[in-house]
């Protein structure tokens, strides 16, 4: 059972372009809302994340959007660089069990020089 | 600090060999966290432990897999028998109580393959 479903699975950006990462949940018990960062070879790392009283949080070229009615959230990398390509996941945290999290199945993410 | 440390890097074994994969946590840090990495099933979490007890195994796939916290610097992670299917990228992750958004930090990972 899939709790937290993220599209697309890969995706091809042009240097300086926006690169959209989507995803969706259905437990409404989720509190935090995280996307990590992982470079291969490494660990994921913490790139930025949300709390869902919130509909927007910005940190220089990336945003998280959060639409707590449709319970969909999404990354927006802003002037793409290939610095940025990497596997993006986003992540869900349940208030009842605030240490475990909840990651979406990733997303390939390649920039194009 | 070094962050999360994991150690073999790398391990090849054969099915049947017993593998034992070893976390320290970053300092100061109470909360431990196994997770497995595969294409078919992405990130799953294994086990955590707060305060070097297990507090969620559920993640574990079955009796051949058991995890130890000894004491705050160091766990293990232990497959006996080892099986193909076991092949993997298993993380090691640490927090801290309070942390902005319960972050974790991870290490590197070992690349588990069994032949």
């Amino acid at each position: 059972q899939q709790q937290v479903k993220q599209s697309p699975q890969s995706l091809i950006v042009q240097k300086g372009g926006i690169s959209i990462i989507n995803c969706a949940y259905e437990n409404t018990a989720f509190d935090y809302f995280p996307w990590y960062q992982q470079f291969p070879g490494k660990g994921p790392a913490l790139l930025i994340a949300i709390r869902p009283d919130v509909s927007e949080k910005k940190e220089g070229r990336f945003t998280i959007s959060f639409n707590k009615s449709a319970k969909q959230f999404s990354l927006h990398i802003m002037d793409s660089q290939p610095g940025d390509s990497a596997t993006y996941f986003c992540a869900a945290i349940p208030y009842s069990s605030a240490s475990k999290i909840i990651f979406g199945s990733g997303t390939r993410l390649s920039i194009r020089p | 600090d070094a962050g999360v440390i994991q150690s073999p890097r790398h391990e090849v074994t054969e099915m049947g060999q017993e593998v034992t994969l070893r976390c320290k946590p970053i300092s100061g840090h109470d909360y431990l966290f196994w997770y497995r990495q595969t294409m078919m099933r992405g990130l799953e979490l294994l086990i955590y432990f707060n305060n070097n007890v297990p507090i969620d195994d559920s993640g574990m796939p079955e009796d051949r897999f058991s995890a130890k916290m000894p004491n705050a610097s160091f766990s293990t992670l232990k497959i006996q028998p080892s099986e193909p299917r076991d092949s993997a990228v298993y993380f090691c992750a640490s927090s801290t109580s309070g942390a902005p958004y319960n972050e974790q930090f991870f290490g590197p990972g070992t690349r588990l393959t069994v032949l």
